[in-house]
């Protein structure tokens, strides 16, 4: 079995200050996790992935997560939050489970404000 | 453009009414999936599929239907609409010999059920 939680589900921000978004996970096997984003009426679209590699995963438009197994966490940060970073996040789960397919299990989302 | 490609965008349904939503993909990934979005709740899986022939129930598989008889195509049937089933749907696919299980996602189909 396996869940996410992301433990905001609204986070404000002013432009050019950090932004944290949390996500904790848990799962019986060897994970691997992703951050997607979503803007307005639009599908979703892969921000970083962690795969058993390097545990500091860096994504695109200058986000980036680190996966701390001690804590469960893959909490997605960026330096310096634009107008365009407004949009809803997703944390995702993926595990394999003997005898059946890869299961992807998302969590609620995070919906990210950036304030001018 | 290689991705996937949804139709329709938007469709209001009455109760009772069927409908099918489409869903191709020209990345000749093998596993496919449908996904329901409602506010506040996340993306849960319908079905999958892992490839042309073989599909399975998601979490929220109860009203819908599908079938897999090619790699590209994957449709979702709703055979007797309900309110319960006002949502956006999302498909999407990946290629499992990626290792990393990267979905690729179509834009969305937004249904409303009156």
């Amino acid at each position: 079995a396996q869940s996410v939680t992301q433990l905001d589900s609204h986070v404000s921000v002013s432009e050019g200050t950090p932004v944290l978004l949390r996500c904790n996970y848990s799962s019986s096997y060897s994970p691997s996790l992703f951050w997607y984003v979503q803007h307005p009426n639009k599908g979703l679209q892969l921000l970083l992935k962690y795969t058993s590699a390097a545990t500091l995963v860096k994504g695109i438009n200058g986000f980036e997560a680190e996966f701390k197994k001690s804590e469960t966490s893959f909490h997605l940060t960026k330096p310096s939050a634009h107008m365009s970073d407004a949009a809803e996040y997703f944390c995702v789960v993926s595990s394999f489970s003997p005898g059946s397919a890869r299961q992807l299990t998302f969590g609620s989302g995070t919906q990210l404000t950036v304030l001018p | 453009n290689a991705g996937v490609t949804q139709t329709p965008k938007f469709r209001i349904l009455k109760i009772g009414q069927s409908m099918t939503l489409q869903c191709t993909q020209d990345m000749n990934h093998n596993y496919m999936y449908w996904y329901r979005q409602d506010p506040g709740m996340g993306l849960k899986l319908i079905y999958y599929s892992v490839g042309a022939g073989i599909t399975d129930k998601g979490e929220v598989p109860n009203g819908y239907n599908v079938s897999r008889s090619t790699t590209e195509d994957f449709p979702l049937r709703l055979e007797l609409a309900a309110p319960s089933q006002t949502s956006v749907y999302f498909c999407a696919s990946t290629d499992p010999g990626s290792g990393a299980n990267v979905l690729t996602f179509g834009a969305g189909s937004r249904l409303t059920v009156l």
